[in-house]
């Protein structure tokens, strides 16, 4: 149980057009959901919390006009990369928990590789 | 803030060589601490987790503590595979947070050798 869906697992698109990234949950619903950036050899950063029903909380130095989170149900956020760069590139990792107070872990999706041309 | 933080790799060991990955944290409340796997060009996976001190987390072969006088939660297996090649990243999520948020350590490569 508690699968993770990211489609397209790799997607490359030219620079100035937009990219939109789904995560899913299959089988259980998640009100909050999390979006990460990972650079190449590097760890996680945390890009933003995405939360069913309202506005997404961004974390510091991410710019919300350039990475659009729409999380219209409880099993589904997307990320829309905006006007994308060459900068851009990158993997793209959701995931959601079930919320029980920190004591579940995070289920991953498997991640987009993006990359901008 | 909360922090994690892991040995630097990359960590290179022979087949079925014993493993250590360590690892301590920074946490105000009292947080849940996991171990995750990322194998080449996948997501992650959850390994292993413990949620309160003195809880040992253990599978596939690896174990980790959670102790809470020395704020570690060291990874270990003792006799590593080939097919255990891969990064490894230590993490927390605190209690005290809404929304189980999850903080990384940088990651640790392990690559296993024939």
């Amino acid at each position: 149980g508690a699968v993770v869906s990211q489609h397209p697992s790799w997607v490359i698109c030219k620079s100035g057009t937009s990219v939109k990234i789904e995560c899913r949950s299959l089988d259980f619903q998640a009100t909050t959901m999390f979006w990460y950036r990972q650079f190449p050899k590097q760890s996680l950063m945390l890009m933003a919390t995405s939360n069913e029903g309202s506005k997404a909380t961004y974390e510091q130095g991410v710019e919300k006009d350039k990475f659009l989170i729409n999380h219209a149900s409880l099993t589904l956020s997307t990320l829309t990369v905006t006007s994308a760069h060459p900068e851009d590139s990158s993997f793209y990792i959701c995931s959601a928990s079930v919320s029980d107070g920190g004591n579940s872990p995070l289920h991953f999706g498997n991640g987009t590789r993006l990359t901008v041309t | 803030g909360d922090s994690v933080t892991q040995m630097e790799g990359p960590v290179t060991l022979s087949e079925e060589a014993c493993l250590t990955i360590n690892c301590t944290y920074t946490a105000t409340g009292y947080p849940s601490l996991f171990w995750y796997v990322q194998y080449p060009g996948e997501g992650l996976q959850l390994l292993l987790k413990a949620t309160k001190a003195d809880d040992k987390g253990s599978n596939k072969g690896f174990e980790a503590t959670y102790r809470k006088e020395t704020t570690s939660f060291h990874l270990e297996k003792g006799s590593v595979q080939v097919s255990d090649s891969a990064v490894y990243f230590c993490a927390l999520s605190d209690r005290g947070t809404s929304y189980d948020k999850v903080i990384f350590g940088p990651g640790t490569s392990l690559s296993v050798i024939p």
